[in-house]
């Protein structure tokens, strides 16, 4: 069964950087059919992906363009652990952050879905 | 604005049919498949339906997903008062390089 165990600083202040983590168990963050994203929630926008990142021979990351820029994804392989950075933040940045595995497979033609999320982070921007 | 259009609210009695709309375009509910996801308040989001129209496992089938062209629709059956939450649809958009989500809708057992 697979787990994802969210941790990080529920208040940011606005200019600064906002850094979750995200324990991942019962998988690899460098599997090869699964990458690993971060999605936020807030009552403006509703989920909203921020992006990804996933490893086949190597390793790649895709960006929202809202947030291109601004925002790094990392997978650190000797832990197996997610964590995500987003600078420069505003209070538009205040949300429910999630880490959530996306699945990838072929049976017959490729299904690929998130099925396994984090707990979620309340992060508020306010000084 | 979200890129897939939802109804923000839906609302129906116990033992009624509910659909939900997603509507998208060529680039995404056009080129790939639907996903809907379920949220109950204070909880992550649930997987509900997969490629438009499959269910993982433990998921019952009162709840159904369908596709054509650039729209997608979740329908639910013999509403149930846990089926009191939000309800997202989701997919791949090929001109973005991104996942799109619709703005969600809410629903409400009467």
């Amino acid at each position: 069964q697979v787990q994802l165990q969210q941790s990080g600083p529920g208040l940011v202040k606005p200019s600064q950087t906002l850094s979750l983590t995200c324990a991942i168990f019962g998988d690899s963050v460098s599997s090869n059919n699964a990458a690993w994203n971060w999605i936020r929630r807030s009552p403006s926008r509703g989920l909203e992906w921020l992006g990804r990142t996933y490893y086949r021979s190597q390793w790649y990351s895709d960006y929202a363009a809202s947030v291109k820029g601004r925002i790094n994804i990392h997978a650190d392989i000797s832990t197996d652990q997610l964590s995500l950075q987003l600078n420069s933040v505003t209070p538009e940045d205040t949300a429910v952050y999630y880490c959530a595995r996306e699945l990838s497979f072929y049976r017959g033609g490729w299904s690929t879905f998130f099925d396994y999320w984090g707990q979620g982070t309340q992060v508020t921007v306010s000084s | 604005q979200s890129v897939l259009t939802q109804p923000p609210s839906a609302s129906g009695p116990p033992g009624q049919r509910v659909t939900i709309s997603c509507s998208g375009s060529t680039s995404n509910i056009g080129s790939n498949s639907v996903t809907w996801y379920q949220q109950l308040p204070g909880m992550a989001p649930k997987l509900l339906i997969y490629n438009n129209n499959k269910w993982p496992s433990g998921v019952p089938d009162r709840f159904s997903g369908s596709k054509s062209g650039t729209s997608a629709s979740l329908a639910i059956s013999g509403l149930q008062s846990e089926d009191e939450a939000d309800y997202y649809c989701a997919a791949w958009d090929d001109n973005l390089s991104a996942w799109v989500f619709g703005g969600g809708t809410k629903l409400t057992v009467l």
